[in-house]
């Protein structure tokens, strides 16, 4: 079965560095874009960054843009986000999820979620 | 960037009673291939979220069929035809034409 499990998160001072991972499993991840989704403490959801299956085609949110870098290593099934420069305001929950399939007629957008991984950025 | 705006931002609603929820965009969500993306998603409690609805109006794999999808360009709905309790949670709404974006969530609990 498709299984999504970050690991990483923790507390962290404002202007510090952490990178977190997803390990995915069950399913060919190099057939697949992923993203990086947030959530802070009793907010919304907010799209973070995706990536192409090959890595080669790279987005980010306006709100990270600059500061975090998104990769994966399709050898070892895992996909990664390193955060540079962190702020209070990106203290939050971080989902990796299946993103899109890279047949063109894919339908199905983060069909599959982890549990998260909880990144505290406080003094 | 495209905007998603939900109304309401919450629902009380009695078991066996329908409940609508809306979602409008700032652009509209039809792409150049005729397929319109937007899709629905639950947060129960303590989980993470669930895809219920891809491209408007197709149910994922296991959502019950009281959960349908409707709309077009930039104006959309999620209904729940009779709400029962483990439908309880907060419900977005996520466009990919151009990235990603989510609206605010609209929690839904029962009377």
């Amino acid at each position: 079965q498709v299984q999504l499990v970050e690991s990483g998160g923790g507390l962290v001072k404002p202007g510090g560095s952490l990178r977190i991972s997803c390990a995915a499993s069950g399913f060919t991840f190099s057939d697949y874009y992923m993203s990086w989704i947030r959530q802070a403490p009793g907010k919304g959801l907010e799209w973070v960054s995706f990536i192409s299956s090959s890595g080669t085609t790279i987005n980010y949110a306006d709100s990270v843009e600059g500061r975090f870098t998104i990769s994966r290593d399709n050898a070892k099934n895992s996909l990664y986000l390193q955060m540079n420069g962190l702020r209070a305001e990106d203290t939050a929950l971080y989902y990796c999820a299946r993103d899109k399939h890279i047949v063109p007629a894919s339908t199905t957008r983060f069909d599959y979620w982890g549990q998260g991984a909880l990144v505290t950025v406080s003094s | 960037d495209i905007v998603m705006t939900q109304t309401p931002l919450s629902l009380s609603v009695t078991p066996g009673q329908p409940a609508s929820i809306s979602c409008k965009s700032s652009q509209s969500l039809l792409h150049s291939d005729g397929k319109t993306y937007l899709y629905w998603y639950l947060q129960k409690p303590g989980q993470s979220p669930q895809l219920l609805i891809y491209e408007v109006s197709n149910r994922f794999s296991g959502v019950p069929d009281r959960f349908s999808g409707s709309g077009s360009g930039t104006d959309f709905t999620l209904k729940i035809s009779r709400v029962e309790a483990e439908d309880v949670g907060v419900y977005y709404c996520m466009q990919t034409i151009q990235f990603r974006t989510f609206g605010q969530g609209t929690k839904v609990e029962i009377k």
